[in-house]
Formats: C-alpha cells, sequence, structure tokens
C-alpha cells in the first residue's frame, strides 16, 4: 500500500490566486514527519516547510502553509497568492520516526504544478 | 553558506563502464542519503549512511556501492551502469536521527551511451 498518495498529477492555477496541493498518508508509527519539497525544472529539491506529528498547530513558512488535519490523515499544502516562480513539482514526504532510526523519506508521487500569468 | 555539493551536475558514461558520483556538506551532519529519481518518478532511497554505519534498502541493486571516508563526503559507485540506471541522483543530508528535515544538494543527471 501507497504510504504517501498526492491525487493530482498536474494542476493549472491563475498567478496571485491561492492554491492547494493534496497528500494523505498511511503510517502506524505515531511519532513521524511529513515534509514538502518543491522540484523546479533544474532538478533540484527545495524543502519548503515541515509538520511533526506531535505538533499542535499547522506549520507556516511565509506564504507556504501545511493544512494538517491527523485523524484524516491528510497534509495538504497551501500557497497563498500564487507566483510564477512557483511553476515546479511539488513533493509530500514522510518519515516515521519511532525508534530513532535514519531511514529515508518516503515520497509521493508529485503534483506538477503551472502557475499561469 | 552551510549547503550540499554535488559534483558533477551532469555525467555521462558508457554502457558497463565504471562511473563515481560525489556529494560533500557543509552542514555536518550525521546522515547522509543517496536517492535515485527517474524521470517523472518520485525519488527513492538506494541507501544511507549514519556516521560510519551504512544501510542499504532491500531492493537497491548490488550494482550500486557507496563509501562515506569522512563526515563530510560520501561517494556513489555504479561498478556497470546499464542504460536503466540513467537517473538523476540525488544526495541528502539531516541533522540525526529522528523526524529531521532533509536537505538535498542540486543532484547529478546521468546519462548512460
Amino acid at each position: 500500500a501507497q504510504k504517501i498518495t498526492q491525487t493530482q498529477p498536474g494542476m493549472f492555477v491563475q498567478e496571485k490566486e491561492a492554491v492547494t496541493l493534496d497528500c494523505t498518508y498511511d503510517t502506524s508509527d505515531p511519532s513521524y514527519g511529513l515534509f514538502w519539497y518543491k522540484q523546479p525544472s533544474s532538478g533540484e529539491m527545495i524543502f519548503l516547510i515541515y509538520q511533526g506529528s506531535y505538533d499542535q498547530q499547522n506549520a507556516t513558512e511565509g506564504r507556504y502553509s501545511l493544512n494538517f488535519q491527523k485523524a484524516r490523515k491528510s497534509a495538504n499544502l497551501v500557497i497563498s497568492a500564487s507566483q510564477l516562480g512557483d511553476s515546479a513539482m511539488y513533493f509530500c514526504a514522510m518519515r516515521e520516526g519511532t525508534g530513532g532510526g535514519a531511514d529515508g523519506l518516503t515520497f509521493g508521487k508529485g503534483t506538477h504544478l503551472i502557475i499561469q500569468p | 553558506d552551510a549547503m550540499v555539493i554535488q559534483n558533477p551536475r551532469y555525467q555521462v558514461t558508457q554502457f558497463g563502464k565504471p562511473v563515481t558520483l560525489s556529494c560533500s556538506q557543509t552542514l555536518n551532519h550525521n546522515v547522509m542519503y543517496w536517492y535515485q529519481q527517474k524521470s517523472s518518478q518520485a525519488p527513492k532511497l538506494l541507501f544511507h549512511y549514519y556516521d560510519k554505519d551504512f544501510n542499504n534498502e532491500a531492493d537497491t541493486p548490488d550494482n550500486f556501492q557507496s563509501r562515506r571516508p569522512n563526515t563530510s563526503f560520501c561517494f556513489l559507485d555504479i561498478r556497470s551502469p546499464g542504460l536503466g540506471d540513467a537517473a538523476m541522483y540525488l544526495c541528502a543530508t539531516s541533522r540525526d536521527r529522528g523526524v529531521y528535515e532533509q536537505y538535498f544538494g542540486p543532484g547529478t543527471r546521468l546519462t548512460v551511451t
């Protein structure tokens, strides 16, 4: 079973509009972290925002916020006031933490976001 | 600025000719990772080092090896590249065990001819 599901392969959004990228996850580990990364066409993975499973409040970083609904196991990324430079692939990822392991990230398949002028 | 550096950014190798990709970090992080990302796919973890301890993913082919001679450097060796190994290879670091963010380098795009 997929651990991270991103149901939107591609999205077109008008510049300056807000956009929500969906992400649902599956884990039985009580300790985990959820991450969003942006990957422009150049290939570099850029860390955007992080939400820990025990965090009480939704994470925010500038124009990025994470709508964390633990009971529904969803961690949607919200980008406010979208800009042309936001056009990229966006990956949701999870890291499970119980046991203090150093395991890598499990990624979703990504959403290709295109901002239109 | 502290960062993760990968060299080269683009690498072309011939079928079956060994190739080494390098990664260095100035973050002084304990954990270093190698991911493979094929076109239009999500990154897939190959292996990671926690300090000097090597951890291989179960489905990583034997063709892929790694070395970490010190905290700052980590290498990915592909002993006999096949056409199917053409991909972007991403190096990442993490401060420590547990739920910490990973910081990625710019990647090396490998072409196999």
